[in-house]
C-alpha cells in the first residue's frame, strides 16, 4: 500500500527564515511525486511535479527536489503570503496509476 | 477559462436527508474526480471518471454515496441518506489527459450533516 508522510505537521516562520518541509514516501514503483498548496477554503493547487530522483524544480521562493525515499520543499526567504499548507502525493505505475496518494499536509505559518 | 466550478459551497442538512453535490469541470478536461477532505484522514479518491464513465468507484464509502457524470460537463455525487459521519469538505478535480499529470481542484463543498 502506497505511504505518504508528510513532516513536521505545523511550521511557524519568521519572514525571511528559510526552512524545509519534509514528504516520506512508499510505493511499489513511482511515476510521479506532486506538491500542492492549500488555502484555507480553497481546494488544493498545484505547484510541482516530480518523476525521478535527482530532480529539482523551482518557483519563486520554492524549491522541491525528490530522492529515492523523500521530497523536499525548500522555502527560501518565507513572506506571509506563503502561509498555506503544502500537500504532498504520490503517484504509482501500473494498474491504478489516476491514483493520488496524499499526505496530510504541513501548516506553514509566516509571521511578519 | 473560470476553472472547476462546484455548488453548493456550503451545506448543511439532517441526519438521513438527501444530499446532492455538484461539479463542473474545466472545458476538454476527459477526467474527473472526487474527493473527501478531513482532518483525520487528509484527501480521500472517491471516484474516477474517464470520458464520462466511472474507471474506479472503489473509494465509494457505502451504498449510500453515488455519483453520475451525464455529460463532459457535469457530474454529480448523491448521498441518501446522509449520516454525520459524511461531515467533510468534499472536492471535485478534472485533469487534461488520461490519468492525472495535473489535477484542478474545486473549492469544494463544506457538508455538514447534524
Amino acid at each position: 500500500e502506497d505511504q505518504v508522510t508528510q513532516s513536521p505537521e505545523a511550521l511557524r516562520l519568521q519572514e525571511g527564515e528559510s526552512s524545509s518541509l519534509n514528504c516520506s514516501y512508499t510505493v511499489s514503483g513511482l511515476r510521479g511525486l506532486f506538491w500542492y498548496r492549500q488555502d484555507p477554503g480553497k481546494g488544493p493547487e498545484f505547484l510541482f511535479t516530480l518523476y525521478s530522483a535527482g530532480e529539482e524544480k523551482e518557483k519563486e521562493r520554492l524549491k522541491a527536489t525528490l530522492t529515492k525515499k523523500e521530497s523536499f520543499l525548500h522555502i527560501t526567504a518565507p513572506k506571509p503570503e506563503d502561509s498555506a499548507t503544502y500537500l504532498c502525493a504520490v503517484q504509482a505505475t501500473g494498474a491504478g496509476s489516476y491514483q493520488l496518494t496524499f499526505g496530510k499536509g504541513t501548516k506553514l505559518s509566516v509571521i511578519p | 477559462d473560470a476553472g472547476v466550478i462546484q455548488s453548493p459551497r456550503h451545506e448543511v442538512t439532517e441526519m438521513g436527508q438527501e444530499v446532492t453535490l455538484r461539479c463542473k469541470p474545466i472545458s476538454g478536461h476527459n477526467s474527473l474526480f472526487w474527493y473527501r477532505q478531513t482532518m483525520m484522514r487528509g484527501l480521500e479518491l472517491l471516484i474516477y471518471f474517464n470520458n464520462n464513465v466511472p474507471i474506479d468507484d472503489s473509494g465509494m464509502p457505502e451504498d449510500r454515496f453515488s455519483a453520475k457524470m451525464p455529460n463532459a460537463s457535469f457530474s454529480t455525487l448523491k448521498i441518501q441518506p446522509s449520516e454525520p459521519r459524511d461531515s467533510a469538505v468534499y472536492f471535485c478535480a478534472s485533469s487534461l489527459r488520461d490519468g492525472i499529470e495535473k489535477l484542478f481542484f474545486g473549492s469544494g463543498t463544506q457538508l455538514s450533516v447534524l
